[in-house]
C-alpha cells in the first residue's frame, strides 16, 4: 500500500521566516494531496491541496509543489506568524470509487514572535 | 451550516467492552469518513460511508465497525476493546469523497483501563 513519509517532525522558526514541510509517497498512482493543520486541542482543518495534474498551487502565504517525477510535494509558508503554529499533516490518496488516505506523521511547526 | 458534530466528547471504558461513537456530518454531506489518530500512529483512515454504504476500508481489525444511517449520521463501533483503542476518534464529512473538501469533528477521545 502508500506509504507516506513526513519530514520535518519539528520545524521551529522566527516569525517572519518561511518554513517548508516536505512528504514523499510510494504510490505512483496517487494524485490527489491534501494539506491540514491542527492547531492544538483543535480538529484538523484543510490549508490547501493540490492534484497530480498541477504543479504548484498558492494560496496567499501558502504554497504547494508537487513534483511527481521524485514522488514528493511539498508545503511552504511564507512570512510565517505566531498563529501558524500548528502541526501539520500532508496525505495522498488515489482518486476514484475505492480509496484509502494514507497521512504523513505531522510536522509541528512553532513558530517564534 | 452547522459544522460536524461528534457525541460523546470523551469517553472511558476498560477492556473488553464495547463502545459506539456517533458523527453528525454538515447538513447535504453525504460521505463521512473515520479516522484514529495516536501519538504513536498519527492519522489512519478507518473507514467511509456514502449513501449508506461502506466504500472504502482501511487496514484496522474487525472489531472496528461502523454504518451510516439515511440521514447520512454514522456511528462506529468498536467491540472487545484493548488498551491500545485509546485514541482521538474523528470523523470528516464531504460532499463526495475524500478527494473534496473534508470538514473535520472536534472528536471523540477515548481512553481503555
Amino acid at each position: 500500500g502508500e506509504n507516506v513519509e513526513q519530514h520535518p517532525s519539528t520545524l521551529s522558526v522566527q516569525e517572519g521566516d518561511s518554513a517548508v514541510i516536505k512528504c514523499t509517497y510510494s504510490d505512483s498512482a496517487s494524485n490527489y494531496f491534501p494539506w491540514y493543520k491542527q492547531e492544538l486541542g483543535k480538529r484538523p482543518q484543510l490549508i490547501i491541496d493540490i492534484r497530480s495534474n498541477v504543479g504548484e498551487k498558492k494560496d496567499q502565504r501558502i504554497a504547494v509543489t508537487l513534483n511527481k517525477t521524485a514522488k514528493h510535494f511539498s508545503l511552504h509558508i511564507t512570512e510565517t506568524q505566531p498563529e501558524d503554529s500548528a502541526v501539520y499533516f500532508c496525505a495522498a490518496s488515489i482518486s476514484g470509487g475505492s480509496y484509502i488516505p494514507t497521512f504523513g506523521r505531522g510536522t509541528s511547526l512553532i513558530v517564534h514572535p | 451550516k452547522a459544522g460536524v458534530t461528534q457525541t460523546p466528547r470523551y469517553l472511558i471504558k476498560t477492556r473488553g467492552q464495547q463502545v459506539t461513537l456517533s458523527c453528525s456530518p454538515i447538513s447535504g454531506h453525504r460521505s463521512v469518513s473515520w479516522y484514529q489518530q495516536t501519538p504513536g500512529q498519527g492519522l489512519q483512515f478507518l473507514f467511509e460511508y456514502f449513501s449508506e454504504t461502506q466504500r472504502n476500508k482501511g487496514n484496522f481489525p474487525g472489531r472496528f465497525s461502523g454504518r451510516q444511517f439515511s440521514n447520512s449520521r454514522s456511528e462506529m463501533n468498536v467491540s472487545t476493546l484493548e488498551l491500545g483503542d485509546s485514541a482521538l476518534y474523528l470523523c470528516a464529512s464531504s460532499s463526495s469523497g475524500f478527494q473534496e473538501t473534508q470538514y473535520f469533528g472536534p472528536g471523540t477521545r477515548l481512553l481503555v483501563l
